[in-house]
C-alpha cells in the first residue's frame, strides 16, 4: 500500500538559510499534518490542512509557512534557520473524518 | 503544557517478558491512539481506543483507557527483540477527523534477547 512521501529525506543547512520540506499524502487523504520531533522529544504539532485550506496551527514559528496544493501535496517553508530548528519533521496525512494519522518517514533537518 | 505524559521513560525487559506502558493526559478526549517508533524512523499507529472504549486487542497489544483517571496503559504481551522502540501515546481532543495529535513524552523500551 502506497505510504506518506516527504522529501529530502535529510538536509544540512546554514544558519540564516532557507529550506523546503515536501510531503505527498497517500492518494486520497485530504488532511495534512506537519510535526516537528526534537531531539529525545515528543513530536509537536505544527500546522495542518484540510481540502488546500489550513486547519489548524500549532506551535509553528512566524519564520515558517507552509501550504497545500490542489494535488494535496504540502509543502513546508522555513526561513532564517537557527540551529535550534535542526530536528526531524514528519508529515502525516489521513482521509477527512478517520481519526488515524499516517506518517511518513520523516525529514530531517541539522542547521549548522 | 504536554497533554500526555508516560511512564516509565525507559523499560528493559527480557525477551518473552511483557511490558507495560503508561499514559496520562489532562484534557477531556475523543480518542486516545498509541504509536511506535524506531529509532529516528517513523511513527506507526498501533491501536485507536475512543473514549467510550475500556479495552481494545490488536494481536499481541492490549490497551485500556480509563476516562475517569484520565489514563491509558499498552500492555504488550510475550515482547520479542524486535520490539524495541519507543512508543507514544496521543490524544485527539475532538471529534473531527482533521484534529491534530497532542503526543507525550514516550516510552523507550528495549527488549533484551
Amino acid at each position: 500500500a502506497a505510504g506518506v512521501i516527504q522529501s529530502p529525506r535529510h538536509l544540512i543547512k546554514e544558519k540564516r538559510e532557507t529550506a523546503t520540506l515536501k510531503c505527498y499524502p497517500i492518494p486520497r487523504h485530504d488532511t495534512v499534518y506537519w510535526y516537528q520531533q526534537g531531539p529525545g522529544q515528543d513530536p509537536q504539532f505544527l500546522i495542518s490542512f484540510y481540502e488546500k485550506m489550513q486547519s489548524d496551527k500549532g506551535s509553528i514559528p512566524d519564520r515558517f509557512s507552509a501550504q497545500q496544493f490542489s494535488d494535496y501535496h504540502s509543502e513546508l517553508n522555513m526561513s532564517s534557520l537557527e540551529l535550534g530548528d535542526s530536528a526531524l519533521y514528519f508529515c502525516a496525512s489521513s482521509l477527512g473524518g478517520l481519526e488515524t494519522q499516517y506518517f511518513g518517514p520523516g525529514t530531517r533537518l541539522l542547521v549548522l | 503544557s504536554q497533554q500526555g505524559e508516560e511512564d516509565p521513560q525507559a523499560l528493559s525487559i527480557q525477551e518473552g517478558e511483557n511490558a507495560t506502558m503508561n499514559c496520562s493526559y489532562k484534557t477531556s478526549i475523543n480518542n486516545l491512539q498509541w504509536y511506535r517508533q524506531n529509532s529516528g524512523r517513523g511513527l506507526v499507529h498501533l491501536i485507536l481506543i475512543r473514549s467510550n472504549e475500556r479495552e481494545k486487542h490488536s494481536g499481541r497489544l492490549r490497551v485500556t483507557l480509563d476516562t475517569s483517571k484520565k489514563s491509558s496503559s499498552l500492555l504488550i504481551t510475550a515482547s520479542r527483540a524486535a520490539d524495541t522502540a519507543s512508543y507514544f501515546c496521543a490524544t485527539a481532543l475532538s471529534s473531527s477527523g482533521n484534529t491534530p495529535l497532542v503526543f507525550g513524552k514516550g516510552t523507550r523500551l528495549s527488549v533484551i534477547a
